[in-house]
C-alpha cells in the first residue's frame, strides 16, 4: 500500500471550515483513499473514501487531484465535536489487502470556540 | 447487535500471564481485523480474517500472539505469557469483505495494561 503524509497537527476555529490535506504520491491507479478519524478513547470511524472522483457524505466531501498525489478532507462546518485525530489511507480494495490498512501518525485536529 | 462489541474493556494483568481478548464482529460482516494501539502511537495491524480464508498473520508480533475466529463470527485474540511491552489498546474491526465499497467498522477497544 501506498504512504501517506500528513500534518501532524493543525487548529480549526468552530464554524469554520477545516481543510486537511494528505499527500500519497505513490498511489497506485487501483488504490483507494480513505479517510477514518480517532476521537480520544474511542476506537476509529471511518469518515469517507474515493477513487478518483470527489465525493460528499454528510460528515465530510473528499477532493482529490487530478493526478490523484493528494486529496484532502473537508469538514465544512467544524464543532468541538470534531476533534479527533484525523487519519488519511490509502489502499486496494481487494479483500486480500482490505484488512491491512497502514494508519500512520494521523492529523491531530483541534477545534477552538 | 449495532456495532462491534469487544470485551473486557479493561484488563489488568501481571507479567506472565496469559489474557483472552473477545471481538463480536456485526452480524453478517465476513471480515474481522485486530489491531492494537500504544500509548501515543498509531494503529499497528496485526491480523485479519476474511470468511473461511486462512488468516493473514503478517502482523503478529511474537508466538505469543495468536486468534481464532469460531463459526465465522466471534473472534479471540490470545497473548500468552504477556510482557510490559504488551499493554496497549486492542482494536477489533469488522466490514463485508467482499462487498465493493465497503468500510470498516472498529469497536471501542480493550485497555490491556501489563504490570
Amino acid at each position: 500500500d501506498a504512504k501517506t503524509t500528513q500534518p501532524p497537527s493543525m487548529d480549526c476555529a468552530e464554524g469554520r471550515a477545516a481543510n486537511l490535506p494528505c499527500n500519497h504520491s505513490t498511489i497506485s491507479g487501483n488504490e483507494y483513499v480513505y479517510w477514518y478519524r480517532q476521537i480520544h478513547s474511542q476506537g476509529p470511524q471511518y469518515i469517507i473514501h474515493g477513487l478518483k472522483n470527489n465525493e460528499t457524505n454528510e460528515m465530510a466531501s473528499l477532493i482529490i487531484t487530478e493526478d490523484r498525489k493528494s486529496s484532502t478532507l473537508i469538514l465544512p462546518h467544524a464543532t468541538l465535536r470534531d476533534t479527533a485525530v484525523y487519519y488519511c489511507i490509502v489502499s486496494l480494495m481487494t479483500t486480500d489487502s482490505w484488512g491491512k490498512f497502514q494508519f500512520g501518525a494521523g492529523t491531530q485536529v483541534v477545534v477552538t470556540p | 447487535g449495532a456495532g462491534v462489541s469487544q470485551s473486557p474493556s479493561n484488563k489488568v494483568t501481571e507479567k506472565g500471564k496469559d489474557v483472552e481478548l473477545r471481538c463480536d464482529p456485526i452480524s453478517g460482516h465476513t471480515a474481522l481485523y485486530w489491531y492494537r494501539q500504544s500509548l501515543g502511537q498509531g494503529l499497528e495491524f496485526l491480523i485479519y480474517f476474511q470468511g473461511n480464508s486462512a488468516p493473514d498473520k503478517s502482523g503478529l508480533p511474537s508466538d505469543r500472539f495468536s486468534a481464532e475466529r469460531t463459526g465465522g463470527s466471534v473472534s479471540t485474540l490470545t497473548i500468552q505469557r504477556t510482557q510490559q511491552e504488551d499493554s496497549a489498546v486492542y482494536l477489533c474491526a469488522s466490514s463485508l469483505g467482499n462487498r465493493f465499497g465497503t468500510e470498516a467498522f472498529f469497536g471501542q477497544g480493550t485497555r490491556l495494561t501489563v504490570v
